[in-house]
């Protein structure tokens, strides 16, 4: 079984739209993370949570919001999806051990596309 | 501003060959630098870590090194496989966990 698990895998939605991300883990690790991914450039920061009680923006939070529902849930919502949206969204955990040397274990991703 | 940048955009070698991936880097302060392989479809896997203390590294066919005096590091793939076929992504922690990624080099290999 996947340690991280994302759903829905693929999802075309329409502008104006809400929509939700949702990521699983069974890793047991406290630090939970929201990356998109466009094409020919580097993974950007949306959102990323130390425990169930935390939650920080990263680089390009505008347009989402996240829930921590418990340790091992973490969705990302889209409130009002549009066209420059689409892209691929990765979910990511880490634990917390040595300051800066964790490594993040990511989900399958899933692609959306905004018409 | 903290950057990470990688060479070659792209590149296409015969399998069996070697290839050597580049990535430069201009955050400060350093903490540390990893790669990871991405293949299509598939979220990133973590290849190796260097930290600012250590020059080379080696994981399996896979040898990543670091200088961090001219802020560069590279990985080098021995004996290219099929299977080695991949996006190969340069991140770096700066401080603060900030990870900046590289936008990653797309590896293919042809039989």
């Amino acid at each position: 079984d996947a340690d991280v698990t994302q759903t829905p895998r693929n999802r075309i939605t329409k502008t104006g739209k809400r929509i939700m991300l949702e990521c699983s883990q069974t890793k047991g690790h406290d630090r939970m993370y929201w990356y998109r991914q466009d094409p020919g450039l580097g993974l950007q920061l949306i959102y990323y949570s130390f425990d169930v009680k935390d939650i920080n923006k990263g680089e390009i939070s505008d347009g989402y919001s996240v829930s921590r529902q418990a340790q091992a849930k973490f969705s990302l919502s889209l409130e009002s999806a549009i066209p420059n949206q689409t892209a691929l969204y990765f979910c990511a955990t880490s634990d917390s051990g040595l300051a800066g040397v964790y490594e993040q274990f990511f989900g399958p991703g899933t692609r959306l596309t905004v018409l | 501003k903290n950057q990470v940048e990688q060479s070659p955009q792209s590149l296409i070698i015969l399998e069996g060959k070697n290839c050597t991936l580049q990535c430069n880097y201009t955050v400060s302060p350093f903490s540390n630098l990893r790669w990871y392989k991405q293949d299509t479809g598939r979220g990133p896997v973590s290849l190796t870590i260097m930290t600012f203390s250590e020059n080379t590294k080696s994981n399996g066919r896979y040898t990543a090194t670091l200088d961090a005096d001219t802020k560069q590091s590279s990985l080098h793939i021995t004996a290219s496989q099929l299977s080695d076929s991949a996006s190969y992504i340069c991140v770096v922690r700066g401080s603060n966990y900030q990870l900046i990624w590289g936008a990653g080099t797309k590896l293919i290999i042809k039989p």
